[in-house]
């Protein structure tokens, strides 16, 4: 079965320095993976998705993911974290099976001024 | 490009009253529809999926059930609300692709009081 663990539940960052989101993935095979984030009482907006064409993803405003086989890691990077990247991200594989997806228990980032 | 409308967006309902929720998606055909629930502390939990139109799946057994009388909209409902079913329910919708993303509404807010 896939899975996926989110290994911080809350990230806290100053405005204009990096941030980094860790995810690991558990599969038998060569994953779909996705980073989504979602605003307060909004839906969950795709950031970027990982689909074996290459292993360094970029995604929008600026967030990019890098797949590690080796590591079996899926982390979410941005080098200058911004006052509107405070939100919640999930770290998301895709079901083999039947292509349903199984969340993780999602990371809350904070952004200070 | 796709476009997926949910209504409403708030809602407050007694206990033991009806429910209805609507999730339409525009600029696609045959995609296929989820109906999630993300209640506080929970993560999010698939309900519902719907590969057709009258081909609806359940994942859990509740006091809610779902339906897809056309094409590209998608009804969540119940007869009787309880107050577990609070939480904030979102539609998503995936295309035939082969990577599996889903693409999420804005969500509907439901609190039974």
């Amino acid at each position: 079965a896939q899975s996926v663990t989110q290994l911080d539940s809350h990230v806290s960052v100053s405005e204009g320095t990096p941030v980094l989101l860790r995810c690991n993935y558990s599969s038998s095979y060569s994953p779909s993976l996705f980073w989504y984030v979602q605003h307060p009482n909004k839906g969950l907006q795709l950031l970027l998705k990982y689909t074996s064409a290459a292993t360094l993803v970029k995604g929008i405003n600026g967030f990019e993911a890098e797949f590690k086989k080796s590591e079996t890691s899926f982390h979410l990077t941005k080098p200058s974290a911004h006052m509107s990247d405070a939100a919640e991200y999930f770290c998301v594989v895709r079901r083999a099976a039947d292509y349903k997806l199984s969340f993780g228990a999602g990371t809350t980032v904070t952004v200070r001024a | 490009s796709q476009t997926i409308h949910q209504w409403p967006a708030t809602l407050v309902q007694p206990v033991g009253s009806p429910l209805s929720l609507e999730c339409t998606v525009e600029g696609t055909s045959n995609p296929n529809l989820y109906w999630y629930r993300q209640a506080a502390g929970r993560g999010l939990q698939l309900l519902f999926y719907s590969v057709g139109i009258g081909q609806i799946s359940s994942e859990v057994p509740q006091n809610l059930s779902a339906s897809r009388p056309q094409d590209r909209q998608f009804i969540l409902s119940s007869k009787k609300l309880l107050l577990s079913d609070s939480g904030f329910y979102l539609c998503a919708w995936r295309f035939g692709t082969a990577f599996g993303e889903q693409y999420f509404g804005p969500g509907t807010r439901l609190t039974v009081t």
